[in-house]
């Protein structure tokens, strides 16, 4: 059955702070693996990954996927309050018919 | 540009009635997900559409159903509300159906009371 696991599950940091979201996955025939951040509503994209080893990036944000060992991580350096959020990661199944998702990250900072 | 609108953002609704949902896509995606997220988790997947026909379908009863307009707007249909249906519900709307970012809308918070 296709499962992804994030962790941890939440996160307290202090403005300034680096933090790292960790995200490993089970999925029969990889495509893709997505990031996104919600903070009210609507999951906000950020990333999508799909071969190895290649670094995303956008401001403060980056992402890089490992498929041999079957996960991804979501970098935030000098976080900002406005990065209080929960952050999801999704997986593409098999049929390319869905995402499936983690329970996410909720990430606090204070400031 | 505008990007995925759902309505209504909110709605409140009483055991057994029946409740449409309804989602715009960004204009020229043709493909539309529809996803239920219960509080503390990750949204989990009900059914995709793709050119009108339905693509994909998750594990849900029969009580949950959609379809796909020509315009590639969306309903999602649900009925025989339970308590357990309150949740957010999701619309995300992508070009393709595979290797492609979704892009979500603003939900539909509903409430069975």
């Amino acid at each position: 059955e296709d499962k992804v696991v994030q962790s941890p599950l939440s996160l307290v940091v202090h403005e300034g702070d680096t933090v790292t979201l960790n995200c490993s996955y089970e999925v029969t025939n990889f495509r893709s693996l997505l990031w996104y951040k919600q903070e009210k509503k609507a999951p906000t994209f950020l990333f999508m990954l799909t071969s190895s080893g290649i670094e995303k990036k956008s401001g403060r944000l980056s992402s890089i996927l490992d498929k041999k060992e079957l996960f991804s991580i979501l970098n935030i350096t000098a976080t900002q309050t406005g990065d209080s959020a929960v952050y999801l990661c999704a997986v593409e199944n098999q049929a390319g018919t869905a995402l499936i998702f983690g329970k996410g990250t909720t990430l606090s900072v204070s400031s | 540009d505008a990007g995925v609108t759902q309505s209504p953002t909110h709605l409140i609704k009483t055991r057994g009635q029946h409740v449409t949902l309804r989602c715009s896509p960004i204009s020229g995606h043709k493909s539309v997900s529809w996803y239920q997220q219960v509080l503390g988790q990750g949204p989990q997947f009900i059914f995709q559409y793709y050119e009108k026909e339905e693509r994909g379908r998750g594990n849900f009863p029969d009580r949950f159903s959609a379809r796909q307009f020509p315009n590639y707007s969306s309903e999602l249909n649900v009925n025989a509300l339970l308590l357990g249906d309150s949740a957010l519900y999701l619309c995300a709307s992508s070009l393709r159906t595979v290797n492609t970012e979704a892009f979500f809308g603003q939900g539909t918070r509903l409430t069975v009371v």
